[in-house]
């Protein structure tokens, strides 16, 4: 079985800093694949970017980066310079290459942009 | 490209009422998901649909919800009846595995917040 785990619950940052989200993850399947998505009291859930297991290099979509570190079993998320607009709830999340494309979710994380 | 659309967006019942949500997912895509987000948790997948076939349903409650897809576009999820641990939000999302770098990334709609009284 698969297992996602945020250990923050909540996180503060100051505006324009850059802030580290956690998150591990445990499969015993070799391929699978990890995302992350930024879900703002809106409800609607935002792809922000995806690491394959087998990715030489940590992906990186503007101000995201993940750090992925595959012998630790991590995956967090860096947000570089943040902005009021990505305070919002933070989720990780894991794809299998045996489950279909089925996604296996964590608890998520509450950052909170400060000025 | 428009997104997936989700109505309604809020829906209030009583317990064992019966309700129904409707998505419309992102023009070309086989496969739709409906996910169940209950408050201060992840999304849960319900059912997952390859056109209009079932993939996986094995955390469906199939004693109360149902969902189909007939034409393999447009997708009902349908709880009947509903009880209060219902209360949750209800997400829509669709892929193609002719995506992003091919990962076959789910790209999500608003939801719909069900509260069941």
């Amino acid at each position: 079985a698969q297992k996602i785990t945020q250990t923050q619950p909540g996180m503060f940052v100051q505006e324009k800093e850059a802030v580290t989200l956690d998150c591990t993850y445990d499969t015993s399947d070799p391929s699978y694949g990890l995302f992350w998505y930024k879900q703002p009291s809106s409800g609607e859930m935002i792809f922000l970017i995806y690491q394959g297991s087998y990715d030489q290099q940590n992906a990186t979509e503007g101000r995201y980066s993940l750090n992925f570190q595959k012998a630790r079993k991590s995956a967090n998320l860096v947000i570089s310079a943040s902005q009021l607009g990505d305070s919002a709830m933070y989720f990780c999340a894991m794809r299998v290459q045996g489950g279909g494309n089925k996604l296996t979710f964590g608890t998520g994380t509450q950052l909170k942009v400060e000025l | 490209e428009a997104g997936v659309a989700q109505s309604p967006r809020y829906k209030i019942i009583e317990k064992r009422q019966s309700v129904a949500f409707w998505c419309n997912p992102i023009s070309g895509h086989a496969t739709l998901y409906w996910y169940q987000q209950i408050l201060g948790q992840g999304p849960k997948l319900l059912i997952q649909f390859q056109n209009n076939g079932v993939v996986d349903d094995s955390q469906l409650p199939k004693d109360r919800f149902s969902a189909e897809r007939l034409k393999g576009v447009d997708s009902t999820l349908k709880i009947q009846p509903a009880k209060l641990e219902d209360s949750a939000v209800y997400l829509c999302a669709s892929s193609s595995p002719r995506g992003l770098a091919g990962t076959d990334t789910q790209y999500f709609g608003p939801g719909t917040r069900l509260t069941v009284l």
